[in-house]
Formats: C-alpha cells, structure tokens, sequence
C-alpha cells in the first residue's frame, strides 16, 4: 500500500494567521482525501482533491477558507486561511489503496 | 446526520479474550465498510474492510460481520492483546474511490 509522508506533524499557530498542511505519497494516486478530527469527534472529510482540476469540497468547507493545490498524482496541500482557535484540530490526508485508504500521520494544529 | 454510529465510546476487555465492536449505519448507498485502529498521536490503520455481497471477513485475528438487513457490522478481535488497545473508527463508502463517512469511534482497552 502507499506510503504517506505528511508534515508537519504539529503546529501552534497565532489566530489570523495560515498554515499550509503537505502530503507527499510514493506513488501516484489519483484521488487525494483531506479529512478534519477535531477534539472528542469523528473524521470529517475535507475535500477531495483531483490533479489537474479543482478540488470538490463538502458542505460545511469552503476553498476561501481551506485552499487545497494538487500539483501532481503524488503531492497535495491544504491550507488552513485566516485561523481561530475553532480550527484546533488534527488534520489528515489520505489516499485509496488496495484494501483500504492510508492515511498521512496527521498535522496537530492548534491556535491560540 | 451522524451516518455511522459506534455508540459505544469505550471497551475494556481482558487479554485473551474476544473484543467486539459495533457500528451501525443508516445509509443504504453504503455498500463499501472499512474499520481503522489509531493510536495516539497517529494516523488510522487500516485494519479489514467488507463488501455489501460478503456477510463475513476474516484476516487472522480480525473479522468483521456485516448486518444488511440490520444496517450493522461489527469487528470480532479474538483473542484481544494488550496492543489492541487503540480507538477502532468503522468507516463507510458508497462505491469505488468514494470519500469515506467514518463512525466516532470506540476506545478499546485490552486489560492483563
């Protein structure tokens, strides 16, 4: 199955800054999957982020607020825009493989 | 609309002995479940999955059992190791390559 590099791995931010999430895969996927977990709760998808085309976000997610490149099949950014301590979560990318998704490691994002 | 639902938040089981976790969906598209283990400060695992045409799959220590009828899966972990403790998400998909509704997960202690 891939293997995902993710980083970084944790961040303290100050509000109203950004920070931009990398994840890098050894091999080229097609479909990349950003996925939110925020405190005490369930993996919330993102968006899904095509090469070569816009990214497809869920309701609730907007590209104004998390911006997403995919600049080739093995490498996706998620930038977390203008944040406030609502966006202390973990944050994960993930690819399809066989059997199943693999995930990065997660970047622990909090902002105070 | 919480999709999947693991409505317990926690197991403890003692080592040696069977382990199960439930999860319960409401989707009918769902024809795709997936169960991932994830350790602190990691991303998930992924652990088995099922199809909507299996009722069983087994990978040695680790089956899962899908309900259709029931809208219910359920991951048997026998015997339960003290490595197992971990929080266990089920995950559902509607088709190939489709982003993943995940369960909020079960906390599993395996006791000595």
């Amino acid at each position: 199955s891939a293997v995902i590099s993710q980083k970084p791995s944790r961040d303290i931010c100050q509000r109203g800054t950004s920070l931009t999430i990398q994840c890098q895969v050894d091999s080229q996927v097609t479909m990349m999957f950003w996925y939110r977990q925020q405190p005490g709760q369930s993996l919330t998808l993102i968006a899904t982020a095509n090469q070569g085309s816009e990214a497809t976000y869920e309701s609730g997610f907007v590209i104004d607020k998390f911006p997403i490149s995919r600049p080739n099949l093995t490498f996706s950014t998620l930038t977390v825009s203008n944040m406030s301590p609502e966006d202390s979560s973990i944050y994960l990318c993930s690819v399809e493989g066989s059997g199943g998704y693999t995930f990065g490691s997660g970047t622990r994002l909090t902002v105070v | 609309d919480q999709q999947v639902k693991q409505n317990s938040p926690s197991l403890s089981v003692q080592e040696g002995r069977i382990s199960i976790l439930n999860c319960d969906y409401t989707n009918s598209m769902f024809d795709y479940f997936l169960w991932y283990k994830k350790y602190p400060a990691e991303g998930p695992t992924f652990l088995i999955s099922i199809s909507s045409i299996k009722d069983k799959n087994e990978d040695g220590r680790f089956t899962v059992f899908l309900n259709k009828s029931a809208k219910h899966l359920s991951l048997h972990i026998v015997p339960s190791q003290p490595g197992d403790s971990a929080v266990y998400f089920c995950a559902a998909g509607a088709g190939t390559a489709s982003k993943l509704t995940f369960g909020t997960g079960t906390r599993l202690q395996v006791t000595l």
